[in-house]
């Protein structure tokens, strides 16, 4: 079946430096792809999303690309803040379920 | 737009005692979830329906039960509950495709 596996945390930066976390995904067909935040005591929120090989989805300074070759989506920012600490989940969707990844932990401090 | 809303938000309950959970959306989606969240495991879903009067299981359904009569109503029923339910459940919806679901802010269930 459809799976997604994300890179551990938790992770622990420094105001301003570079965010990855890597996310891989097994799928029969050709699922669409999203990353969730989730701030603390809060639901989970789209961050973005990408529907398509090659598409790359982009929301509040973050940016992943979907890559069928190598069956990613890697989330990245360039230059974090204390407001990016939440947890992340990478998820996709073949039909009207979503797959989740466990999530990862980021922490950001000043 | 409220969007996604849970009550209630908070839930204490003693071994064996039932409750139910309320989801309601404002966005006429036909499609509802709802999941648990528990350390270090993510999301699973629980039930999810995919049209008034239509409920079908998701990966862990067992001690649940939903209903959906209305389009923008779907309820999360815990018959007997026990330790092993004490979680956050989280409610989503959405319309197709992509099929990008919108959660509501999430119960938190403690069972002693």
């Amino acid at each position: 079946g459809d799976s997604v596996t994300q890179m551990e945390g938790p992770v622990t930066l420094s105001e301003e430096a570079f965010l990855t976390i890597n996310c891989t995904y097994t799928a029969t067909g050709y699922p669409s792809l999203f990353w969730y935040v989730q701030y603390p005591g809060e639901g989970l929120q789209l961050l973005l999303k990408a529907t398509k090989a090659d598409d790359k989805g982009s929301n509040k300074g973050f940016e992943a690309t979907y890559r069928k070759e190598t069956t990613s989506f890697h989330l990245e920012k360039g230059s974090v803040q204390v407001s990016d600490s939440a947890v992340y989940f990478c998820a996709l969707s073949e039909d009207y379920k979503l797959s989740f990844g466990a999530g990862t932990t980021v922490t950001v401090r000043a | 737009n409220a969007g996604v809303t849970q009550t209630p938000k908070f839930r204490v309950l003693k071994t064996g005692q039932s409750m139910t959970l309320l989801c309601a959306q404002d966005m006429n989606h036909e499609y509802m979830y709802w999941y648990r969240q528990d350390p270090g495991m993510g999301l699973r879903l629980i039930h999810y329906s995919v049209g008034e009067g239509t409920t079908a299981k998701g990966e862990v359904p067992d001690g649940y039960n939903v209903s959906r009569l209305k389009k923008q109503n779907f309820l999360l029923g815990l018959e007997s509950a026990a330790p092993s339910q004490t979680s956050v459940y989280f409610c989503a919806s959405t319309q197709p495709p992509p099929y990008e679901q919108y959660f509501g802010p999430g119960t938190r269930l403690t069972v002693t």
